[in-house]
């Protein structure tokens, strides 16, 4: 039973324009939760989190939405650079989890074209 | 800080031969993760330790798997003995709150 689901395997946009990213999730206890991003040959970096007391979160090109009674969320990236192109995973964790531990989703690889 | 470290960063061995991978995590963090990356199973939660205990180990996939936390800045994932199947990148994390740090990983090839 996979609780955290990127349904999405990979996308596909042109540098500039807005790359949405998805997630969903099927465990009601969890509470926060983080999108990494992993370059080729790298571990996977924090990149942005949100908990469920906020619905929004913004940090500079990157914005994640939280839609509890869906539960599901979204990483907008905007405007997208090729920079950008790389996998995204989504975890989520219960707020008071044993000290960091998440559940990752399978990840979505996106390319951002010049 | 030098952020979490991993070694060795590739590893090609033979079927059989028993592989040992290191971690030393971020000075001051408390759990520590290790998890493999495969094509077909993604990122996956092999065990992770809290204040060097062993919290939940149920990732582990056989007990030709075994990982040990000494002390607070270093951690050993072993595989005995290895098989092709077990060929894959292992991250080793850490954390003090949810965000995680992971190293670079280990690419494991077994022949």
């Amino acid at each position: 039973d996979q609780q955290v689901k990127q349904n999405s395997p990979s996308l596909s946009v042109q540098e500039g324009r807005i790359s949405i990213l998805n997630c969903d999730y099927t465990n009601s206890m969890f509470d926060y939760f983080l999108w990494y991003k992993k370059y080729p040959a790298e571990g996977p970096t924090f990149l942005i989190s949100i908990s469920s007391i906020k619905d929004k979160n913004e940090d500079g090109r990157f914005t994640v939405f939280l839609n509890k009674s869906a539960k599901h969320l979204s990483l907008h990236i905007v405007p997208s650079q090729p920079g950008d192109s790389a996998v995204y995973f989504c975890a989520a964790s219960p707020l008071n989890t044993n000290a960091g531990k998440s559940t990752f989703g399978d990840g979505t690889t996106l390319t951002v074209k010049p | 800080d030098a952020g979490v470290i991993q070694s060795p960063r590739h590893e090609v061995t033979e079927m059989g031969q028993e592989v040992t991978l290191r971690c030393k995590p971020i000075s001051g963090h408390n759990s520590l993760f290790w998890y493999r990356q495969t094509m077909m199973r993604g990122l996956e939660l092999l065990i992770y330790f809290n204040n060097n205990v062993p919290i939940d180990d149920s990732g582990m996939p056989e007990d030709r798997f075994s990982a040990k936390m000494p002390n607070a800045s270093f951690s050993t994932l072993k595989i005995q003995p290895s098989e092709p199947r077990d060929s894959a990148v292992y991250f080793c994390a850490s954390s003090l709150f949810n965000e995680q740090f992971f190293g670079p990983g280990t690419r494991l090839t077994v022949l």
